[in-house]
């Protein structure tokens, strides 16, 4: 089975903190995307990666960064966290042309 | 470009009861369908997909039909179970390129 891990559940931060979110999967995929998902608002592209040291920005990448030094590994970022940021974040990955798999989710809440 | 609508919810069913969520979208060339479940607290798990026309994706009982003519993909169950609430997303892949519904709140009442 593909797994696609998240490194918190939840997670609580101030205004103002560098945030780092991490995600592995253990399915050699090639593609890695972060979203973020609102009431309301579905699910909105942050940034993806087509490969190790790639990125490109999604619909949403404002207040985003991100990182892939791994393949199995791609991180967000949040280098000045806002309240506007709460929200549940969802890591995925895939190869091309094929289904793809989410994490569990982050919970974060800015203070 | 590429897109999926979806029926609005929330939708709330009394167990048994049968099930449908409508699911549209528009494309170029030839996409492939998918729904995803996602259950309170959790990330979006795959539940069915369909790669070609008349196609049909099925798991846990649920059943959706990949029409072209009709450009849907509406997903289905005969009798839905309180275990069956969760959101319902339905999605395209065009290219190499996802799209998502917004998803569709179901919730069942014993």
């Amino acid at each position: 089975d593909v797994k696609v891990t998240q490194s918190s559940r939840y997670l609580v931060k101030r205004t103002g903190e560098k945030v780092f979110l991490e995600c592995v999967q253990d399915m050699d995929h090639e593609n890695m995307f972060w979203y973020r998902q609102d009431p309301g608002l579905g699910l909105r592209l942050i940034y993806f990666s087509y490969d190790v040291k790639m990125k490109e920005k999604g619909d949403i990448p404002e207040g985003y960064s991100v990182s892939r030094e791994k393949k199995e590994r791609f991180s967000l970022i949040l280098e000045s966290a806002s309240t506007n940021q709460t929200s549940m974040y969802l890591c995925a990955s895939r190869n091309r042309f094929d289904t793809q798999y989410f994490g569990p989710g982050t919970r974060l809440t800015v203070l | 470009g590429d897109s999926v609508t979806q029926m609005e919810g929330p939708v709330t069913l009394s167990e048994e009861a049968f099930l449908t969520i409508n699911c549209t979208y528009t494309a170029t060339g030839y996409p492939s369908l998918f729904w995803y479940v996602q259950y309170p607290g959790e990330g979006l798990q795959l539940l069915l997909k369909a790669t070609k026309a008349d196609d049909k994706g099925s798991n846990k009982g649920f059943e959706a039909t990949y029409r072209k003519e009709t450009t849907s993909f509406h997903l289905e169950k005969g009798s839905v179970q309180v275990s069956d609430s969760a959101v319902y997303f339905c999605a395209l892949m065009g290219g190499n390129q996802f799209y998502f519904g917004t998803g569709t709140s179901l919730t069942v009442i014993p």
